[in-house]
């Protein structure tokens, strides 16, 4: 069975300064994607970034980017030059690389950004 | 369209009751997925559908928890005699079926309570 795993319950982060969100996951599959969501308090669940397992280049979105190491099975979020609109739980999740498939969670990183 | 829609956003029910919920999805999209989040955990997945056909059920959805997408719109997610650990958030995600990628959109949420 597929397992995400999330070690920091929570963070912070000055304004402006940079954070990393670390995730290990553990599956025997070799197709699959891995993901990153952001839901805000009281707001719905949207998705910040993710990666295909078969591409070694490390996704990017903006002040968001991966260090994916897939030997290692870890896969951290980086958000350079935080913003208050950036505090949120973070969850990172895995999912199937065929067309089906639900998302596993971790227990989520509580990220919180100081003015 | 503006994303998923949830209804209700809130519901405080008594242990022993039936409570009902709905999901609008994404109007093109196909796939739609029920997730349960509880205090300090990531979601959990429930159940999904395509168009009207549930094609997967979770370990996590008792008998008592029946799910329904009749015209491959809108769900249903019903939950008879309640129990306090029915208590959680209850999340509704859809997507499309094309290609290998398919990005879940996440509702706001139902959020129950049970005395």
């Amino acid at each position: 069975a597929q397992t995400v795993t999330q070690s920091q319950p929570e963070m912070s982060v000055q304004e402006a300064e940079t954070v990393t969100l670390s995730c290990t996951y553990d599956t025997s599959e070799s197709d699959y994607y891995l993901f990153w969501y952001k839901q805000p308090p009281s707001r719905q669940m949207i998705l910040v970034i993710r990666q295909e397992a078969y591409k070694q280049q490390n996704a990017t979105e903006n002040r968001f980017s991966v260090n994916f190491q897939k030997a290692a099975k870890s896969f951290s979020l980086k958000i350079s030059d935080s913003q208050l609109g950036d505090a949120a739980m973070y969850f990172c999740a895995w999912r199937y690389g065929g067309s089906q498939g639900n998302l596993i969670f971790g227990k989520g990183t509580k990220l919180s950004v100081k003015p | 369209d503006t994303g998923v829609s949830q209804n209700p956003r809130h519901k405080i029910t008594k242990r022993g009751q039936n409570v009902t919920f709905r999901c609008d999805p994404i109007s093109e999209h196909n796939r739609l997925y029920w997730y349960r989040q509880t205090l300090g955990q990531g979601p959990e997945f429930l159940t999904y559908f395509q168009n009207e056909a549930q094609l997967e059920k979770s370990r996590l959805l008792s008998d008592r928890f029946s799910a329904e997408r009749p015209k491959g719109s809108f769900s249903t997610l019903e939950i008879q005699r309640t129990e306090q650990g029915d208590s959680a958030m209850y999340l509704c995600a859809s997507s499309l079926t094309q290609g290998n990628y398919n990005e879940q959109f996440f509702g706001p949420g139902t959020r129950l309570t049970v005395l």
